[in-house]
């Protein structure tokens, strides 16, 4: 599975966009970008997934460059329940599995 | 509410016990996983069924077997449990074998081996 690099930790503010950005430079054409996230003493929660366009959802929305090398998890406006683990993981067209990395840990400030 | 569900939530066991891991869903998905989550690390999978009859390793296998009983239910079974085994177990699934459906996880068992 190709590997995707995230910082290990952001902080941003109540009530404010949140972009959160993940870099797969040795993604293949038929990988998938998937975003979960897990709070606080929770299981993962499926947040979104994308192949090459921007999709959005009830959640977030998600930006993939046109090189589809990186893209951004966009949380629009962040509340203190964003406050969790956001991973970024690939998966190829036909993968049997998820591979989870160490996501990046996002605070929340009042 | 429709999920999946994991029991128990929490055990302790001695070193060399056994027990068996619960996971049922209720989503009529094909595919199902088994997880375990080490304090401050990412998820890890040990096992999973692609599709009911069918069981495969995954990155951490070592020490567990697993059985996929009917197309709700895959459980995680510890043979001789070792402190190495303390962790956080998710069970998941998925509506097919390929990795662009989502998934859907349990609430997790916290395990210590003592």
């Amino acid at each position: 599975d190709a590997k995707t690099t995230q910082p290990n930790s952001m902080e941003s503010n109540e009530e404010e966009p949140v972009h959160l950005p993940c870099n797969h430079s040795t993604i293949s054409g038929t990988d998938y970008i998937h975003w979960y996230r897990q709070l606080p003493s929770q299981g993962p929660e499926y947040v979104i997934h994308g192949l090459t366009s921007n999709v959005n959802n009830r959640m977030a929305s998600l930006a993939i460059a046109e090189d589809r090398k990186s893209s951004t998890l966009i949380l629009h406006r962040a509340t203190l329940r964003d406050a969790a683990v956001y991973y970024c993981i690939l998966s190829s067209q036909g993968a049997q599995k998820l591979v989870f990395g160490q996501g990046t840990r996002l605070t929340i400030n009042p | 509410n429709a999920g999946v569900t994991q029991t128990p939530k929490f055990q302790v066991l001695k070193t060399g016990q056994s027990m068996t891991l619960q996971c049922a869903q209720d989503m009529n998905h094909n595919s199902m996983y088994w997880y375990r989550q080490d304090p401050g690390m990412g998820l890890r999978l040990i096992y999973y069924s692609a599709s009911e009859g069918t069981t495969d390793k995954g990155e951490v296998p070592n020490g567990y077997n697993v059985s996929r009983l009917n197309k709700r239910e895959f459980s995680l079974r510890l043979e001789s449990a070792a402190p190495s085994q303390t962790s956080v177990y998710f069970c998941a699934s998925s509506e097919a074998g390929l990795a662009n459906y989502g998934y859907t996880f349990g609430s997790g068992t916290r395990l210590t081996v003592v």
